[in-house]
């Protein structure tokens, strides 16, 4: 057990709705990470947060937003959603940048 | 940006062999992470080093930072060590990693 907490761990939704992906890092950790793993692309950073603040994005659809809140838990929305988005979503958590990553189990998002 | 190669991309070993995995960065780094990921999709961070050698059990993990290229050795391998094995390399400032495809290893007993 990694202390990250993600849930839901399944998903399943229609074209065109909307998620919300939910994860609790290790007690401590500042750093929340997503990241999105397919089968064509591999895992893709998506966005980092560092104690509440957006820190680094990488290629984050504009469908798709996430915030880290006081109690440094954060979220994952994935709006207008596509086939294409059907992955694993991985959250990952750290004490900052340069340190150790500790991942969740992962959500795997389906859409039908 | 950090482009991240492996190899081999599957390898299928015997049960008791010694196992090598390679990964190749192009850019300077300050560390590298090797991950692993179980077949049920979870994933667990085995090292992350910046310099010479790293070992956890049977799992030895070494880098050469001049030659930017890393290798991952597992010892006496056993099927509970089927799994794909990735390594990952930090960019911008440690701020986001860029990650290998990966090796998909497979001990057969």
């Amino acid at each position: 057990d990694s202390g990250v907490t993600q849930t839901p761990k399944h998903l399943i939704t229609a074209t065109g709705q909307r998620v919300t992906l939910r994860c609790s890092p290790r007690s401590g950790d500042l750093s929340v990470y997503w990241y999105q793993q397919s089968l064509d692309q591999g895992l893709q950073f998506l966005i980092h947060y560092y104690n509440g603040e957006e820190r680094a994005k990488g290629n984050i659809l504009e469908r798709f937003s996430a915030q880290q809140f006081p109690d440094l838990h954060s979220e994952l929305n994935l709006s207008s959603l596509e086939l294409g988005d059907s992955a694993l979503y991985f959250c990952a958590s750290s004490v900052g940048p340069g340190n150790t990553i500790y991942f969740g189990e992962g959500s795997w998002l389906t859409v039908v | 940006k950090n482009e991240v190669e492996q190899s081999p991309q599957n390898l299928t070993a015997q049960e008791g062999e010694f196992i090598t995995i390679n990964c190749s960065y192009s850019v300077g780094i300050s560390a590298l992470h090797w991950l692993q990921q179980h077949p049920g999709g979870g994933i667990v961070s085995l090292f992350m080093l910046s310099s010479g050698k790293k070992k956890h059990g049977r799992l030895i993990a070494t880098i050469n930072i001049q030659e930017k290229h890393s290798s991952l050795h597992i010892t006496a391998s056993h099927p509970r060590d089927s799994a794909v094995y990735i390594c990952a390399v930090p960019s911008f400032g440690n701020e986001k990693l860029t990650f290998g495809t990966g090796t998909r290893l497979t001990i057969i007993p």
